[in-house]
């Protein structure tokens, strides 16, 4: 029931763009994205519902694909700040239990 | 201020021995949820809890048990059936148990217990 997310990890230079996918082999209500730094708890960082929408958060946007039931999350012109482990949380159309993914470590370099 | 409290941060348990881990929220949230963090494989679903008084496992629950006697709590046990507990445990909640009936809502994370078995 977990979604599977690619690439399990990426490293970056700053300014280089990235992209995150996560997929689910359940009709899919939603997906949420997060961002964990190490030892931290994870940090919201959008929320797409089904209808195909897309969202943007300065930098960082993310697009949801019912159909395919895949999202993914686009980091562009990437910052130091960006590092850490990316998880997309999924809520089924039956609900009732919301996976996290198997999350993608992000390292961006000077 | 609103949030969810998790403790301890740090727990260090013998085998053979059950251990609760605490998890409080006071954001007036219906959903809670438990999950275990291991390397390399993400936040995997322990239990969760849609409503006071009613919880449903998740796909990890051999070796756990959970209760939810109040809204704003939603405690662990780490039983000795556990074969291998040691690992980052990550409470959160919702401002109410999803559904496509519904808006869903982002869930708040706790900051994590660390549960070391020596």
């Amino acid at each position: 029931q977990q979604p599977v997310q690619s690439p399990q990890a990426v490293i970056l230079r700053e300014g280089e763009d990235a992209v995150i996918n996560c997929s689910s082999s359940k009709a899919l209500y939603s997906v949420h994205w997060y961002r964990q730094k190490h030892g931290e708890a994870p940090v919201f960082l959008m929320i797409l519902l089904k209808g195909g929408e897309q969202k943007g958060h300065d930098k960082i946007s993310a697009s949801f694909n019912e159909k395919k039931q895949q999202s993914s999350l686009y980091l562009t012109a990437s910052q130091l700040s960006y590092s850490g482990t990316y998880f997309c949380g999924t809520e089924s159309l039956t609900g009732n239990q919301f996976y996290f993914g198997t999350g993608t470590s992000l390292t961006v370099i000077p | 201020d609103g949030g969810i409290t998790q403790s301890p941060k740090y727990l260090f348990r013998k085998e053979g021995q059950n251990v609760t881990l605490s998890c409080e929220q006071n954001l007036n949230h219906d959903a809670m949820y438990w999950y275990r963090q291991d390397p390399g494989q993400g936040l995997r679903l322990i239990y969760y809890s849609q409503i006071v008084n009613d919880f449903q496992k998740g796909d990890i629950a051999e070796g756990y048990s959970v209760s939810r006697e109040k809204k704003e709590s939603f405690p662990l046990t780490v039983t000795s059936a556990q074969k291998n507990p040691t690992a980052f445990y990550l409470c959160a909640s919702s401002i109410r148990g999803t559904g496509a009936s519904s808006l869903s809502a982002q869930a708040f994370f706790g900051q994590g217990t660390r549960l070391t078995v020596v």
